[in-house]
């Protein structure tokens, strides 16, 4: 069972264009919702993370648009650069259970020069 | 700091046979975590470790084995490797369950 479905599973965009990622969750205990950005050959390194309290958190250039009662979130990338070409995967987790996360499929972003 | 460190980072095993990867970190952290990634799947919890002397299974922890050796230290272990099993395995680890920090990762494969 997936707990946590992300679309598209790849997506090319032009520079300076908008970036956006979604994903949708099924269990509502969730209570901790991170973005991981992944270059090839390496592990993956938190982005930016959202909580169910609030509906937006932006941190420069990369902003999470959370709905709870749709049980979706997303990331958008403004402006978006060559240098952000990687695997984005959205994740969710319960923090009184230890933090395991429950990860999405991916994303594969390319953004072309 | 050198975070989250992970041995080998290569690895070819044939059938049936055994190894351990190994995983250290140096930041304190109360849980460790680790984690297989598969192409289209995302990455899959196999075990974790709220803390020293603790451990519990995750999503798919058939065919693994691990060992919190100390608060540093988390080790997995293959004890009769299947084609199954060929992955690329990451080594987390987080302060109170929120924040997860990864390792480089060991790309396993199994003939």
């Amino acid at each position: 069972q997936q707990q946590v479905k992300q679309s598209p599973q790849s997506l090319i965009v032009q520079k300076g264009g908008i970036s956006i990622i979604n994903c949708a969750y099924e269990n509502t205990a969730f209570d901790y919702f991170p973005w991981y950005q992944q270059f090839p050959g390496k592990g993956p390194a938190l982005l930016i993370a959202i909580r169910p309290d609030v509906s937006e958190k932006k941190e420069g250039r990369f902003t999470i648009s959370f709905n709870k009662s749709a049980k979706q979130f997303s990331l958008h990338i403004m402006d978006s650069q060559p240098g952000d070409s990687a695997t984005y995967f959205c994740a969710a987790s319960m923090r009184n259970q230890g933090g395991k996360l429950i990860f999405g499929q991916g994303t594969e972003l390319s953004v072309k020069p | 700091n050198a975070g989250v460190t992970q041995t080998p980072k290569f690895q070819v095993l044939k059938t049936g046979q055994s190894m351990t990867l190994q995983c250290a970190q140096d930041m304190n952290h109360n849980s460790m975590y680790w984690y297989r990634q598969d192409p289209g799947m995302g990455l899959r919890l196999i075990y974790y470790s709220a803390s020293e002397g603790t451990t519990d299974k995750g999503e798919v922890p058939n065919g693994y084995n691990v060992s919190r050796l100390n608060k540093r230290e988390f080790s997995l272990r293959l004890e009769s490797a299947a084609p199954s099993q060929t992955s690329v395995y990451f080594c987390a680890s987080s302060p109170q369950g929120d924040e997860a920090f990864f390792g480089q990762g060991t790309r396993l494969t199994v003939v």
